[in-house]
């Protein structure tokens, strides 16, 4: 079992260049969502997903594209990258547990951004 | 924009002292409340998923309370062990939201 899975593990970009993240996920979960990790900032939600074709805006999604074609799948796309999305990004998926509430949380490993 | 904020932002501690930390968030629409532990160069995992008024959560160690009325959660860590050094993070779900993570509590325990 795989759980979630973030491709690619490390990125080097140039400013103004485009890139997508993967991220995919075996369990079956209808909640996917894009965070990233700054220094002293904790985990900043980009967008986030209850399930296939909806999607939503999170904290910080400026400069951020995403869809949810299928329930496995969840890509970030970065349309112009800029040295201020320079940061470790983590995909994380849920499952719901009841009402319009969600489990824990499943990340996968991140993935490391840098942009020149 | 939710607001959940934690502190402390760092604590060190030594071997067998206990501790705990704070999570404040809003007190309307709660649903949920999270605890994860982040150790450095890995990703978070979920310690305890909290959505009653009143909770108490425990494994080994480590328990959690929740004050959904007044918004807050307690974390508390018993004899810290220098295996319990971490960031320790809190997320708040609120109805028609996504989750949000407050800036997490460093813990650094000596041995």
């Amino acid at each position: 079992n795989a759980g979630v899975t973030q491709t690619p593990k490390f990125q080097v970009l140039k400013t103004g260049q485009s890139m997508t993240l993967q991220c995919a996920q075996d369990m079956n979960h209808e909640y996917m969502s894009w965070y990233r990790q700054d220094p002293g900032m904790g985990l900043r939600l980009i967008h986030y997903s209850v399930g296939a074709g909806i999607t939503d805006q999170g904290e910080v999604p400026n400069g951020y594209n995403v869809s949810r074609s299928t329930t496995e799948d969840f890509p970030l796309r970065l349309l112009s990258a800029a040295p201020s999305q320079t940061s470790v990004y983590f995909c994380a998926s849920s499952y719901p547990s009841g009402g319009r509430a969600y489990g824990e949380l499943f990340f996968g490993e991140g993935s490391r951004l840098t942009v020149l | 924009i939710l607001n959940v904020e934690q502190s402390p932002q760092s604590l060190h501690v030594q071997e067998g002292d206990s501790t705990n930390f704070t999570c404040s968030f809003p007190s309307s629409n709660f649903y949920a409340l999270h605890w994860y532990r982040w150790e450095t160069a890995k990703s978070p995992e979920a310690l305890f998923v909290m959505t009653l008024n009143g909770d108490e959560k425990k494994k080994g160690r480590i328990s959690a309370t929740l004050n959904t009325k007044e918004g807050y959660s307690y974390l508390y860590i018993k004899g810290s062990q220098p295996e319990d050094s971490a960031t320790y993070l809190c997320a708040f779900f609120q109805a028609g939201t996504a989750l949000i993570f407050g800036k997490g509590t460093t813990l650094s325990v000596s041995s």
